[in-house]
């Protein structure tokens, strides 16, 4: 079983919808949370970490489940330029020994 | 501020050919990380690096070598290039190890022919 996991879609959703990704992961011991967004052919960047009182920014909501290990983010009022790669990861350990662990993303492609 | 910044941006290699993949930041971060990103495998860690003059290997790391000279540069050789290295390297820096969130390069994209 991978370390972390996610639907690798693609979700096709119209423009204005409401879209949610889920991202499991198997090691209890996991401390930290992240949702990275992944342009084509680009770098992933950092869209917002995960907290266990669940966290708004925006548009966008990440919830963490710690009992049934796993991870959410929601999308509201999807935009065209939402469309891309959404990356889950995992951190165990502190400091140096901090291990991070990429889910292998979930595509997005929003629609007119 | 440019971030972290990687070079080349493309490259074509020879089996068997070797070359250094470049990486610089300039944000003081002490962390820096090499990985390689191939489809369906998600990114895969080949090696590390907490501090100069520190550098371990992460979960691929065969083929590749490492040092860390200075704060600011990373950079990845490839000692003797085999297809099985193609593939899109980024190279990454944080605080602490990734805990406050990675800030990654632009990458490259190696292919071994």
């Amino acid at each position: 079983r991978k370390e972390v996991e996610q639907d690798p879609g693609p979700f096709n959703v119209p423009e204005g919808a409401t879209v949610a990704f889920n991202c499991t992961y198997s090691n209890s011991a996991s401390q930290s949370f992240f949702w990275y967004r992944q342009d084509c052919r680009k770098e992933p960047k950092l869209l917002m970490s995960v907290y266990s009182s669940g966290n708004e920014d925006g548009r966008f909501t990440a919830q963490l489940n710690r009992a049934s290990q796993y991870i959410s983010l929601l999308i509201r009022d999807s935009k065209l330029s939402d469309s891309a790669t959404y990356l889950c990861v995992v951190t165990r350990g502190t400091g140096t020994a901090s291990k991070l662990t990429f889910g292998t993303g979930t595509r997005l492609q929003v629609t007119l | 501020n440019a971030g972290v910044t990687q070079t080349p941006k493309f490259q074509v290699l020879k089996t068997g050919q070797s070359m250094t993949l470049q990486c610089a930041q300039d944000m003081n971060h002490e962390y820096m990380s090499w990985y390689r990103q191939d489809p369906g495998m998600g990114l895969r860690l080949i090696h590390y690096s907490v501090g100069a003059g520190i550098t371990d290997q992460g979960e691929v790391p065969n083929g590749y070598n490492v040092s860390r000279s200075t704060t600011e540069d990373f950079p990845l050789r490839l000692l003797s290039a085999a297809p099985s290295q193609t593939s899109v390297y980024f190279c990454a820096s944080s605080y602490g190890a990734g805990i406050y969130g990675y800030t990654f390069g632009s990458g490259t994209r190696l292919t071994v022919v």
